[in-house]
């Protein structure tokens, strides 16, 4: 079965500084998909990336960047030089190959304080 | 804007009682997915169609079924409402099953 850990609930961070949001994710196929949603105060859910099981090339946007190591089965979320914009809960997904179940984490609720 | 519209977007409703829930996909994209999110249960997975037919289950209640029509809209269907019931849900649909999904504004149902 497939799971998905976020185990950091609330982060608390001061404005300009970096902050990385934890992901440990648990599955038995080799091919699977990983996520990272954003959940503003407002509700809406808001994608953010996507990979692939065979793509563990690190990834960065803007002040975002991804850190995807199937050793430690991690996909984990820095956001470099916070604003208060990046206060929300982020989740992070699984989706397994073949199928499209999709297994989010619990969240964690990031407070970036001005 | 997403691109995936949910209708209504807020619903007060009786125990007991029946609600339909729709959700119209982003243009051009064939899969659509149910999502619950309360604050017990976190964000569950309900059950996604793609094109039409069911390709995946989640935690979905006997009581709450789902369709996807031909003009690739799909609505949720709770039955026999509880109080537990109560939460946010959310539609989602990508182009392709494992696809970036975009996600509906969502629908609050609130069961008295």
């Amino acid at each position: 079965a497939q799971k998905v850990t976020q185990a950091q609930t609330e982060i608390s961070v001061v404005e300009k500084e970096d902050v990385t949001l934890d992901c440990v994710y648990e599955t038995r196929d080799t091919t699977y998909y990983l996520f990272w949603y954003k959940q503003p105060p407002s509700g809406e859910l808001v994608f953010l990336i996507r990979r692939n099981s065979f793509d563990e090339q690190n990834e960065i946007s803007g002040r975002y960047s991804w850190n995807f190591q199937k050793s430690t089965s991690s996909f984990n979320f820095t956001i470099t030089a916070s604003q208060v914009v990046d206060s929300a809960v982020y989740f992070c997904a699984l989706s397994e190959g073949g199928y499209q179940k999709v297994t989010f984490g619990t969240g964690t609720k990031l407070q970036v304080i001005p | 804007d997403s691109g995936v519209t949910q209708t209504p977007k807020h619903l007060i409703t009786a125990t007991g009682q029946r609600v339909t829930l729709r959700c119209s996909p982003r243009s051009g994209d064939l899969s659509v997915y149910w999502y619950q999110q309360s604050l017990d249960q976190g964000l569950q997975f309900l059950i996604q169609y793609y094109n039409g037919e069911e390709r995946a289950k989640g935690n979905i209640l006997e009581r709450f079924s789902a369709q996807q029509f031909p003009d690739l809209h799909s609505e949720l269907n709770l039955s026999s409402l509880e109080l537990g019931d109560s939460a946010l849900y959310f539609c989602a649909s990508s182009t392709r099953p494992a696809d970036e999904q975009f996600f509906g504004p969502g629908t609050r149902l609130t069961v008295l």
